[in-house]
């Protein structure tokens, strides 16, 4: 079946350096979404890639799809304390047949766990 | 405001106890999810229904159920022959076409075995 993989597991860093944390598929996806979960919170979904090679920017946050649509990275530059929790991502694979396409389910990674240290 | 009610915030169960938690949603999503959460693990899919009266076994479905009635709510039992039921359990839907809004979660149920 599907596997998403998440790297690192954990990360530690000062408030003020930057943050970086890569999901990879082992089959072609149709898009990736990205998610934050607070400490003691629930996972609240931040933004979704389709195209190939695509990046969205979110203020400091910045989202890359790879080229051949199996992976992707979250970076946060210059990481304040309020990035604390987990980043998961979730990828979704397409399936195509000849009447129809459909969407499989999400599957997520294992999440990075961030701590920023002030 | 629109969002996803989980119920009860914690749980306690005794062994061989069957429990219900609660997930109700006004956010007119076609699509619910149940998720179990562990540390380390990430987000693990139970079930889940993308209408009405229909339901789908996810990757961990045994010691588990569910109903979907009414689109609105999609409770999960969690039964005596789930051996290893302590766990964050969160409840998420979605519009069927899943766009860019991604899956809405509820704030989630603590159940532990004591």
């Amino acid at each position: 079946g599907q596997q998403v993989m998440q790297i690192p597991q954990y990360q530690h860093v000062q408030e003020g350096e930057d943050f970086t944390t890569y999901c990879n598929s082992s089959t072609t996806l149709s898009n990736i979404q990205w998610y934050k979960q607070r400490p003691g919170g629930h996972p609240v979904f931040l933004i979704q890639l389709v195209k190939s090679g695509e990046v969205k920017k979110q203020k400091r946050l910045t989202f890359q799809f790879g080229e051949a649509k199996k992976n992707s990275s979250l970076h946060i530059t210059a990481t304040q304390t309020t990035d604390v929790g987990t980043y998961f991502c979730a990828g979704r694979r397409r399936m195509s047949t000849l009447s129809r396409t459909s969407y499989g389910k999400l599957t997520f990674g294992q999440g990075t766990i961030l701590t920023v240290h002030p | 405001d629109g969002g996803i009610t989980q119920s009860p915030k914690y749980l306690f169960r005794k062994e061989g106890q069957n429990v219900t938690l609660s997930c109700e949603q006004n956010l007119n999503h076609d699509a619910m999810y149940w998720y179990r959460q562990d540390p380390g693990q990430g987000l693990r899919l139970i079930y889940y229904s993308q209408i009405v009266n229909d339901f789908q076994k996810g990757d961990i479905a045994e010691g588990y159920s569910v109903s979907r009635e009414k689109k609105e709510s999609f409770p999960l039992t969690v039964t005596s022959a789930q051996k290893n039921p302590t766990a964050f359990y969160l409840c998420a839907s979605s519009s069927t076409s899943d766009g860019e809004y991604g899956y809405t979660f509820g704030s989630g149920t603590r159940l532990t075995v004591v």
